[in-house]
């Protein structure tokens, strides 16, 4: 069974402050992708990845950077965090299927 | 920019009965993924469908990615079936868009 994992699963933030949710996958996919799900506005992607080393826009990158240290890790950053940006965070990796972590549930007050 | 669009929003049915859930997409697919979500919880895989008919217990799903369109039947439907189906299109290299979603309720 593929697995991905997101830490941390809550986080409470301020505004302005610094934060960085990190994936991890043990699949050994080249791809991976970080989205936003938001009532009313379904699944929304921010960042993705070929490998390690690449990071590619999605539809929503703006206040977004990613890195991709490695071919297991995937990490997005919110450098300066803003209340729009709360939102419940998922991770996925891609081989043939996608695989989605647990979700990260973000506020920032 | 792409589009899934998935009918119904949002679905009753009592134990036993059957779904059909619906998605239709904007653009050239080369296959489409339907995942089931819990409240509050991940996306979990169900099918993954280039073309064609595909079974999984009883789940059936179709794609006619000629016509932009795809499918997910559910037999016999139980409460614990109740949750959100997403449909999401693969436009090559494993870039994927999803649809907002069809929100079933099973009932007793």
């Amino acid at each position: 069974e593929a697995a991905v994992t997101q830490s941390p699963r809550n986080k409470v933030a301020v505004t302005g402050g610094k934060v960085t949710l990190s994936c991890n996958q043990t699949n050994n996919h080249n791809n991976m992708y970080w989205y936003r799900q938001d009532t009313g506005h379904g699944l929304r992607l921010i960042h993705y990845s070929y490998g390690a080393g690449s990071t590619e826009k999605g539809d929503i990158p703006d206040g977004y950077k990613a890195s991709r240290p490695s071919q297991e890790n995937f990490s997005l950053i919110l450098e300066l965090a803003t209340p729009s940006q709360t939102s419940v965070y998922f991770c996925a990796s891609a081989g043939y299927e996608q695989y989605f972590g647990p979700g990260t549930r973000l506020t920032v007050l | 920019g792409q589009q899934v669009q998935q009918s119904p929003a949002s679905l009753v049915l009592q134990e036993g009965e059957n779904a059909e859930l619906q998605c239709n997409f904007s653009s050239t697919a080369t296959r489409l993924q339907w995942f089931y979500q819990r409240p509050g919880g991940s996306l979990v895989s169900l099918l993954s469908n280039p073309s064609g008919t595909k079974h999984t217990g009883r789940l059936t799903s179709t794609t006619v990615t000629k016509e932009r369109r795809g499918s997910l039947h559910i037999s016999s439907s139980q409460i614990t079936d109740s949750g959100t189906y997403l449909c999401a299109m693969d436009t090559g290299y494993q870039n994927f868009y999803f649809g907002k979603g069809t929100s079933l309720t099973v009932i007793p």
